[in-house]
C-alpha cells in the first residue's frame, strides 16, 4: 500500500537552513509535493517535483529526490520565524487522478 | 483570482444529527477534493468530484457522502454523526484533477462533534 512517512519535529535557529525529509513506499509516485499549514489555516501548496527530475529549485526552496531510495527533502535556506508551521509532503500514484496521500507532517520550530 | 472558499468555517454539532459543508473552487477549476484531517489519522482522501461525477473515492462508510454542482462547488454530507467525525474537513481544487494538477486547499471547516 501506500505510505508517506516524515519525521515529527524539527528545531532551528533563524538564519539558519532546515531540512525536512520524507520517505515513501510506492514506486508508481509520479508526482510530490510539499505543503505548509500554520495554525488554524488550510493548506498551502509550496512546490512540487515530477518523479523524472531529482531537484527543483524555487527561492528560499531546494526540494530533492532520490527516486531509487524513495526519498524526498525541503530545504529551506535563511530559515525565518514566519517558517514556522507543520510541513507535509504528498504523493499522487499512477492511478491518473491527482489524489493526494500525505505523510503525517512535520512540525517546524524556528528560534530567534 | 480568489481562493477556495469554504464554509461554514466552524461548525459544533451533537452525535446523531447531520450536516453540510460546502465548497466553492477557484474560478475555473473543475475538480473538487475533500479531506479529513485528524490528530490520530492525519489527512485523509475523502472523495473526488468531476463534473457534477463522483469520480474516485476514499475508505470512509457510507455515511460520508458529497455531490457538485454545475458550477463546480461541491458539498460535503454527514449523516448520523459519531464524536470521531470531529475535524477538520479540507476541500481542494484542482483543473481537471488529473496527475501532476496542482491542488489548491481552501481554509478548511472544523467541526465538532459532542
Amino acid at each position: 500500500g501506500e505510505d508517506v512517512e516524515q519525521s515529527l519535529f524539527l528545531s532551528v535557529r533563524e538564519g539558519d537552513s532546515s531540512v525536512i525529509n520524507c520517505t515513501y513506499t510506492d514506486s508508481s509516485s509520479t508526482y510530490l509535493y510539499w505543503y505548509k499549514q500554520e495554525p488554524g489555516a488550510g493548506l498551502q501548496l509550496l512546490t512540487y517535483i515530477f518523479s523524472n527530475m531529482d531537484m527543483k529549485q524555487d527561492q528560499r526552496l531546494t526540494v530533492l529526490l532520490n527516486k531509487k531510495d524513495k526519498h524526498l527533502s525541503l530545504r529551506i535556506a535563511d530559515t525565518q520565524t514566519g517558517d514556522s508551521a507543520i510541513y507535509f509532503c504528498a504523493e499522487t500514484s499512477n492511478s491518473g487522478y491527482s489524489t493526494l496521500t500525505f505523510g503525517k507532517g512535520t512540525m517546524l520550530l524556528v528560534s530567534p | 483570482k480568489a481562493g477556495v472558499t469554504q464554509t461554514p468555517r466552524y461548525l459544533i454539532k451533537t452525535r446523531g444529527q447531520q450536516v453540510t459543508l460546502s465548497c466553492s473552487p477557484i474560478s475555473g477549476h473543475r475538480s473538487v477534493s475533500w479531506y479529513q484531517q485528524t490528530p490520530g489519522q492525519g489527512l485523509q482522501f475523502l472523495f473526488e468530484y468531476f463534473s457534477e461525477t463522483q469520480r474516485n473515492k476514499g475508505n470512509f462508510p457510507g455515511r460520508f457522502s458529497g455531490r457538485q454542482f454545475s458550477n463546480s462547488r461541491s458539498e460535503m454530507n454527514v449523516s448520523t454523526l459519531e464524536l470521531g467525525d470531529s475535524a477538520l474537513y479540507l476541500c481542494a481544487s484542482s483543473l481537471n484533477g488529473g496527475q501532476g494538477n496542482e491542488q489548491y486547499f481552501g481554509p478548511g471547516t472544523r467541526l465538532t462533534v459532542t
